[in-house]
């Protein structure tokens, strides 16, 4: 099956700080990427997808200024978490669909602000 | 909320039993797909089955969709202690991104 990779699969960092995390596409283009974040024993919540060369669309309730997002090109899409507090710590994870109907995900990042 | 259900929450079995999990959905999909995630890790695609589909199989596993209860099975089959992990299963519909349910943790006890 098609490869995502995230970077970096684990970070801490201090509060106020903002910190990027790196997703991929190692053997297909994507025009669209999708962020979700994962708290402990939970499911998987959707934050925003990620369109190539235009604005992502956020979920309702994720803040789009905290969350920065660029997908630059067809095979990167970045998540940058503003001004980190600790109740940003969580498991982020991206997933890309390589224009199948199955949706390939990333290994995720976990982040953990201090 | 969109987001589907798992059922049971959590399930603790002997190695070689059978694993059943299940999972409603609320609205019209295109297709289901069954995603495990062993502790800490990401996401590994299980299975795929469309909505005019009823059932699939693909090795221990055995996916079922029932679209007028709006409800799917996984069976996992003999299972084995590397099967311990969350299961989620993930509804599309259109051209949405997936939904997740909120997932069965499966222990398999050796």
């Amino acid at each position: 099956g098609a490869v995502v990779s995230q970077h970096p699969s684990w970070v801490i960092c201090k509060s106020g700080t903002s910190v990027k995390i790196e997703c991929r596409s190692l053997d297909f283009q994507a025009t669209t990427m999708f962020w979700y974040r994962q708290f402990p024993k939970q499911s998987l919540m959707l934050m925003a997808t990620s369109n190539e060369g235009s604005k992502a669309t956020y979920e309702q309730g994720v803040e789009k200024d905290k969350f920065l997002i660029n997908h630059a090109s067809l095979t990167l899409s970045t998540l940058t978490v503003t001004s980190a507090h600790p109740e940003d710590s969580s498991f982020y994870i991206c997933s890309a669909n390589p224009g199948e109907e199955t949706q390939y995900f990333g290994p995720g990042t976990r982040l953990l602000v201090l | 909320s969109q987001q589907g259900e798992e059922d049971p929450q959590a399930l603790s079995i002997q190695e070689g039993e059978n694993a059943t999990m299940n999972c409603s959905y609320k609205t019209s999909i295109n297709n289901l797909q069954w995603y495990r995630q062993n502790s800490g890790r990401g996401l590994v695609h299980l299975i795929l089955i469309r909505s005019n589909e009823r059932e699939k199989h693909s090795g221990r596993l055995r996916v079922t969709l029932d679209t007028s209860k709006k409800s799917s099975s996984l069976l996992i089959t003999a299972s084995r202690a590397a099967d311990t992990a969350s299961y989620f299963c993930a509804q599309r519909s259109g051209n949405t991104p997936l939904v997740f349910g909120k997932g069965t943790r499966l222990s398999v006890i050796a």
